[in-house]
């Protein structure tokens, strides 16, 4: 069965300071994978997705997440946080064959401190 | 503007009324989906549509009821079954079940 984790419940950056936040997945294929963030009170954004191909991508904010097989990650990264970063990131992954939704983590709260 | 509408924003019922919560996109999407939040739980699936008069339980179905009469629709009622029906519903939508979805603004249903 497919499954998500992220091991962050809660991380705090300086800000400029750079961010890394940890996904790990299961699946026995090549999954499609997902970040998403949320703002209090507020739907969810998708940052960016991975289906294929570089297995570095680029996102929205600034923000870019690697794929790594082998560790069966897809870290989001950050080089220089601002304080409009802090919010709560969710990493999420697909199944190729259609038919079922997507899976999320549960979730790691990023606080910025000045 | 092509998105996802989710009404009210804020819900307040009495315990042991069923209440439904609104969800309509204009995005053309063929797969619609709810989700329920919960502080510290992240998002966890109610139910979802993969295409019109069709759709299939989550993990947390007990206590809810959707219909997909139209494409752009996905209302969802939260019955009175539900033991704990407080929380932040989420719609969202996307071109199929593997691709990205599209979140809704949210509802906050508080329950008295």
């Amino acid at each position: 069965a497919q499954s998500v984790t992220q091991p962050d419940i809660h991380i705090t950056v300086s800000e400029g300071a750079s961010l890394e936040l940890r996904c790990n997945y299961s699946y026995g294929a090549t999954p499609y994978l997902f970040w998403y963030v949320q703002s209090p009170g507020q739907g969810l954004q998708l940052l960016l997705k991975y289906f294929s191909g570089d297995t570095l991508v680029q996102g929205i904010k600034g923000f870019e997440a690697e794929f790594k097989r082998s560790q069966s990650s897809f870290n989001l990264r950050k080089p220089s946080v601002h304080w409009s970063d802090a919010a709560e990131y969710f990493c999420a992954v697909g199944a190729i064959q259609a038919g079922t939704a997507l899976i999320f983590g549960k979730g790691t709260t990023l606080s910025v401190s000045s | 503007d092509g998105g996802i509408t989710q009404s009210p924003k804020y819900l307040f019922r009495k315990e042991g009324q069923n209440v439904t919560l609104s969800c309509e996109q204009n995005l053309n999407h063929d797969a619609m989906y709810w989700y329920r939040q919960d502080p510290g739980q992240g998002l966890r699936l109610i139910y979802y549509s993969q295409i019109v008069n069709d759709f299939q339980k989550g993990d947390i179905a007990e206590g809810y009821s959707v219909s997909r009469e139209k494409k752009e629709s996905f209302p969802l009622t939260v019955t009175s079954a539900q033991k704990n029906p407080t929380a932040f519903y989420l719609c969202a939508s996307s071109i199929r079940t593997v691709n990205e979805q599209f979140f809704g603004p949210g509802t906050r249903l508080t329950v008295l």
